[in-house]
């Protein structure tokens, strides 16, 4: 079993609706980071996260120690959202990072 | 400030050949690490260093990969004798000293190398 696992690995939607991408991981963390990768492209961070709730523009991340999950939220998606999204641990605070295996989301106009 | 460079972006090489990646950290910061995406896999660590030193390289194939951080000029990713299996993209990022916490990831736009 993978220390980081995303859901969905696929997701294809119509502009403008609500996107949620989940990540649960399986080991003590000092920080949780959200990532996007256009094809071909380098990496973006978006968001790190340590507790509670982060927000940028119409992007939300949240996350829940205890149950050691997070969830990244897109509101009023767009077509430009289309991308892979994502999710890595951090267990130390300089530790390199683990890697889930990426959502891939297309939103369609 | 320049983000995190890497170069080349796109590198081709022959089997048997020595492939040479480059990372130059965003300013100020001392912390490197490369990792390595295979094609329709995900992202994998494989090491960490900081200034002339190796922290962590328990993701580094046994063989043919070494990486250097020099206390001047980039860090470089060396891989000795190419197999087509080393085909992928290879990322550096970078981040500051932290004294607590955890530490930010900045990323460079990645060197896809090509073994024909």
């Amino acid at each position: 079993k993978n220390e980081v696992e995303q859901s969905p690995q696929n997701l294809t939607a119509q502009e403008g609706e609500f996107i949620t991408i989940n990540c649960s991981y399986s080991v003590g963390i000092s920080a949780l980071h959200w990532l996007q990768q256009h094809p071909g492209g380098g990496i973006v961070s978006l968001f790190m996260l340590s507790s509670g709730k982060k927000k940028h523009g119409r992007l939300i991340a949240t996350i829940n120690i205890q149950e050691k999950h997070s969830s990244l939220h897109i509101t009023a998606s767009h077509p430009r959202d289309s991308a892979v999204y994502i999710c890595a641990v951090r267990r130390g605070g300089a530790d390199g990072l683990t890697f889930g295996k990426g959502t891939h989301l297309i939103i369609q106009p | 400030n320049a983000g995190v460079m890497q170069n080349p972006r796109h590198l081709v090489r022959r089997r048997g050949q020595e492939a040479r990646l480059r990372c130059s950290p965003m300013k100020g910061h001392s912390h490197v690490y490369w990792y390595r995406q295979l094609p329709e896999e995900g992202l994998k660590f494989m090491v960490y260093l900081q200034k002339e030193n190796i922290i962590d390289e328990s993701g580094m194939p046994k063989e043919r990969f070494s990486a250097e951080f020099p206390k001047e000029g980039p860090s470089i990713l060396r891989i000795q004798q190419v197999v087509r299996g080393d085909s992928a993209a290879y990322f550096c990022a970078s981040s500051p000293l932290i004294q607590s916490g955890s530490t930010e990831a900045f990323f460079g736009q990645g060197t896809r190398l090509t073994v024909v």
